[in-house]
C-alpha cells in the first residue's frame, strides 16, 4: 500500500490563487519527485529534488525537500485552468530504484 | 515522438483470458519499470528491469503476472488467467541508469468483465 501521505485530498481554488500542497512520509527518501497527471494519461514529472532542504522552481511551481527528508512540499502560484489535475509525490529511496507515490491531490480551478 | 510508449492505450477483456502489454522506453533509457495504478490511487510499483535484467518484483506480482525485456529494449507485461481485481491501469517508466528521474508513458488502461 501507499506509504506516502498526501494532503488535502482535493482542492477547489478559484483562478489566480495560490496554491499549496504536502507529502510526508514516516520513513525517509533521498529524493522526492513531484508529477501531474491527466485524466487517461500518464504521470508527467514536474520538478525533482535531491537534497534535504532544497528549493526548486519550475516556472510558476515551487518544492522544497524537508530537512528530515521526510516530507515535501509544492506550491503553485497564480493558479490558471490547465493547472486541473492529480498532483503525485513521490519518494525514491536510491538512483534508479522504485518510485513510492502518494494517493494524489485532485485539483481543481475556477475560471 | 521520443517519449515512452505503450499499446494498446485500452483493453477489455472478460475474466479468464489472458491478455499482453507492450512498453517501448526512451531510446537509451537502460531501465525500465511497471507500475499498477487503481482508481483514486498513486501508482504502485510491479517490477523493473535494467537492461534485459529483471532486478525486483513486488509482490502485488502473482504467479499469473509475467514481465520481459529480452532484448533490453522493449518489454512486455503478460497477465493470465485474468480477474476483476486485475481491472487497473498499467504505466512503463522508463530512465537511465545513473538518474533519478523515471518518466512515464500514456498508460494501458485494462477491464475485465
Amino acid at each position: 500500500g501507499q506509504q506516502l501521505n498526501q494532503s488535502p485530498q482535493s482542492m477547489f481554488i478559484q483562478e489566480g490563487e495560490d496554491v499549496s500542497m504536502n507529502c510526508t512520509s514516516s520513513s525517509i527518501f533521498n529524493t522526492w519527485l513531484w508529477y501531474k497527471q491527466d485524466p487517461g494519461e500518464g504521470p508527467v514529472l514536474l520538478i525533482a529534488l535531491y537534497k534535504a532542504g532544497e528549493l526548486t522552481s519550475n516556472g510558476r511551481l515551487t518544492a522544497q525537500f524537508g530537512i528530515t527528508r521526510k516530507d515535501s512540499f509544492l506550491n503553485i502560484s497564480a493558479s490558471i485552468p490547465s493547472d486541473v489535475g492529480i498532483y503525485f509525490c513521490a519518494g525514491q529511496r536510491s538512483y534508479g530504484n522504485k518510485l513510492v507515490f502518494g494517493a494524489g491531490t485532485i485539483l481543481r480551478v475556477k475560471s | 515522438d521520443t517519449g515512452v510508449s505503450q499499446d494498446p492505450r485500452h483493453k477489455i477483456t472478460k475474466r479468464g483470458q489472458n491478455v499482453t502489454f507492450r512498453c517501448d522506453p526512451i531510446s537509451e533509457h537502460n531501465r525500465l519499470y511497471w507500475y499498477r495504478q487503481t482508481l483514486g490511487q498513486g501508482p504502485e510499483f510491479l517490477t523493473y528491469f535494467q537492461n534485459e535484467a529483471q532486478l525486483e518484483k513486488s509482490r502485488l506480482l502473482s504467479d499469473r503476472f509475467s514481465a520481459e525485456r529480452p532484448k533490453g529494449s522493449f518489454s512486455t507485461l503478460e497477465i493470465q488467467r485474468t480477474e476483476q481485481g486485475d481491472s487497473a491501469m498499467y504505466l512503463c517508466a522508463s530512465s537511465l541508469v545513473a538518474v533519478w528521474e523515471q518518466f512515464f508513458g500514456p498508460g494501458t488502461r485494462l477491464t475485465v468483465l
